[in-house]
């Protein structure tokens, strides 16, 4: 069984541009959230996707957004890109999303955006 | 809001050895699970071990076990036999009430250094 894949694994960026991450979650699950890891704020909650639907957003800007696919695949968009969103993403599926079962969420490997 | 604090940056063991990684949290609700997650440097983050609030056994998983205290609003995690492979980030979570639509909020987390 397959986990969850996320593209590309590193990434390296200009000031001002934007960018797009792609998480692939296990088969089945229909849920997918995103993540932001950084060495000051640690692991911050992004948003979560549930049947294409946004169903909330952690205190981020505008500038963050994503989107699910029928097939539950997801994507997140950084736009105007600033130094201080260089940290690694990472994204988590579920089957449901709502609670969670015994095996908790399944992460990716994360993908490395580095802002310069 | 609910919060989650790991004290100990850093922890060293010697292979093993017995270790205690320290957790609390904060929350005004009485139904909600709560997570050990290992971040190797492979990056993907891995669940260890998962308690429900409700049950008052702490859970265990082979060489894994927490000491979950609810009043204390306290849940530590216990690795037993240490070994060269235990080395990682661990980080404590709390998932609420409405599960993945509000995400995990994670503990800032714990270095875990094993020496031989």
């Amino acid at each position: 069984k397959a986990g969850v894949t996320q593209t590309p694994r590193y990434l390296i960026k200009t000031r001002g541009q934007q960018v797009t991450l792609s998480c692939s979650p296990i088969s089945g699950h229909r849920s997918v959230s995103w993540y932001q890891q950084t060495p000051g704020q640690g692991l911050q909650f992004l948003f979560e996707y549930f049947s294409e639907t946004q169903r909330n957003k952690g205190n981020f800007p505008g500038r963050f957004s994503g989107r699910q696919f029928s097939n539950s695949r997801s994507e997140m968009n950084v736009s105007t890109l600033e130094l201080g969103d260089s940290a690694l993403y990472l994204c988590a599926s579920s089957l449901a999303g709502g609670r969670t079962s015994e095996r908790g969420y399944t992460f990716g490997s994360g993908t490395r955006l580095t802002v310069v | 809001a609910q919060t989650v604090t790991q004290s100990q940056p850093e922890m060293s063991v010697q292979e093993a050895e017995t270790v205690t990684l320290s957790c609390t949290y904060d929350t005004s609700e009485s139904d909600y699970y709560l997570f050990w997650y290992k971040q190797p440097p492979s990056r993907q983050m891995i669940l260890v071990i998962r308690q429900e609030a409700y049950k008052q056994q702490n859970a265990t998983e082979n060489r894994f076990s927490v000491n979950f205290q609810k009043a204390a609003k306290s849940f530590s995690l216990k690795i037993s036999d240490s070994q060269l492979g235990d080395a990682a980030m661990y980080f404590c979570a709390y998932e609420g009430r409405r599960g993945g639509a509000d995400g995990l909020t994670f503990g800032k987390g714990t270095h875990l250094i094993i020496q031989p």
